[in-house]
């Protein structure tokens, strides 16, 4: 089956510096790619995704790049605030976006103010 | 739009109890929905798959029978932790996708529900 690594495990950042968050996968089936923050004891939120048959997608402050041929993806955040602070997840889907995802361990980023 | 809502958001009991969570889409139809367990500190791991009008797909590991699941309607799953123990306390989480809009629509989160068993 599909195996997500994410790194790093924890991440701090000055406000205002940029972030940047890496993620592997196994499975070359594998064409969707989410990210998902999470703060305390609170729900995943999406906040940006990616498909196979784009390289990069842009949203504001948020930046997902994609490389198929080396099955790696990144999650850049730039200009970053104290309430980026979260634990973000990278996930892995192969088929469609409402099929199972698999999750990468997790980044605690820390923005300090 | 897009709201998953799951209850109860916290459970204590004790252990030897059946506890019972459910998740439901409130403004779409989910043929499917997803039931995870996130421990502290670490990341969503999969438990199974639920599936609407059928049987659930469970992950290796994961017992059926501990962990029941019921999908008797396009906006309801349900799961039963039977007989719970300490070992089960965690968080627990659905997700569910708007199933009438096409593959490519993202799957969305419940709130969670913390379960503590003493």
């Amino acid at each position: 089956g599909e195996n997500v690594e994410q790194h790093p495990s924890t991440l701090s950042v000055q406000e205002g510096d940029s972030a940047v968050i890496k993620c592997t996968y196994s499975d070359s089936a594998s064409n969707y790619f989410p990210w998902y923050k999470q703060e305390l004891g609170k729900r995943p939120q999406l906040i940006i995704d990616i498909r196979s048959n784009v390289g990069e997608k842009k949203d504001q402050r948020i930046a997902v790049t994609l490389n198929k041929t080396a099955k790696h993806f990144s999650l850049h955040i730039t200009e970053t605030q104290p309430e980026d602070s979260a634990v973000y997840f990278c996930a892995a889907s192969i088929g469609n976006a409402g099929n199972m995802l698999t999750f990468g361990g997790g980044t605690r980023l820390m923005v300090k103010p | 739009g897009a709201v998953v809502s799951q209850h109860p958001s916290w459970v204590i009991c004790k252990s030897g109890t059946s506890v019972k969570i459910e998740c439901r889409s409130l403004d779409f139809q989910a043929t499917t929905m997803f039931w995870y367990r996130q421990f502290p500190k670490q990341s969503l791991m999969l438990m199974a798959t639920s599936n609407e009008g059928s049987k659930a797909t469970y992950e290796q590991g994961v017992e059926k029978d501990k962990f029941l699941i019921n999908h008797a309607s396009l906006t309801l799953s349900t799961l039963t932790v039977t007989s719970a123990h300490p070992e089960d306390s965690s968080f627990y989480i659905c997700s569910a996708r708007d199933s009438n809009r096409g593959g490519q629509q993202p799957q969305h989160f419940g709130d969670g529900t913390r379960l503590s068993i003493l």
